[in-house]
């Protein structure tokens, strides 16, 4: 079973555009991580944000986590070429564990020269 | 460089066949754990360990076994392969709660 759903599952843009893609998730959380996957390769991790943050930020990159609407978004601002990936966010239940980290299906950044 | 190593990259199986994919972290987190990638479906847990000496069942378990004999070495056993578990295979690690996981590049396996 999902937690986390993207959207969009894919998005296409133009170098210097900023991008932005959501997350929702079911049920509470502990904390909410996104993860960027070029391919080929293992997922890296961006950005954990706990349930008791609002916003964080990392360089380029913004996440905001609003529970009560149990969602997410990540911004990626003056996009390049280089951050062509796949992007998942995880949620780690209240119920703890790291076990209990449950990802999504991803959304397929294109970022056009 | 710190970090998991996955081996092999690739296999090709035969069903019937036993598999071991092996997995090695040299960062000495407490947790480890085996997921599969399938497009459309994200990563689906298949099983964990808290630490050396414990596993646990995740998302997808059967026809899956693990051991944690030590903290550096979760190795992932397919007792006989099965069409349905051609995959991707990662193995990654964290130090815990709140923490984030660590990934290796993965096993593709194709079960013919």
């Amino acid at each position: 079973s999902q937690q986390g759903e993207e959207d969009p599952q894919a998005l296409s843009i133009q170098e210097g555009e900023n991008a932005t893609m959501n997350c929702s998730y079911k049920t509470s959380i502990n904390n909410l991580q996104w993860y960027r996957q070029n391919s080929g390769r293992g997922l890296v991790h961006l950005i954990l944000i706990r349930s008791n943050e609002r916003e964080k930020h990392s360089g380029r990159l913004r996440v905001t986590l609003d529970t009560s609407k149990k969602s997410s978004s990540l911004l990626i601002t003056a996009s390049r070429a280089a951050d062509t990936a796949s992007y998942f966010c995880a949620t780690e239940g209240l119920s703890g564990g790291y076990n209990k980290l449950i990802f999504g299906a991803g959304t397929r950044l294109a970022v056009h020269p | 460089i710190a970090g998991i190593t996955q081996a092999p990259t690739s296999q090709i199986l035969a069903a019937g066949r036993r598999m071991t994919l092996r997995c090695t972290q040299d960062m000495r987190h407490n947790a480890m754990y085996w997921y599969r990638q399938d497009l459309g479906l994200g990563l689906r847990l298949i099983h964990y360990s808290n630490t050396a000496g414990t596993t646990g069942k995740g998302e997808v378990p059967d026809g899956y076994s693990v051991s944690r004999a030590n903290t550096d070495d979760f190795p992932l056993t397919l007792a006989s392969a099965v069409p349905s578990q051609t995959s991707v295979y990662f193995c990654a690690s964290s130090q815990g709660d709140n923490s984030p996981l660590h990934f290796g590049n993965g096993t593709r396996l194709t079960v013919t």
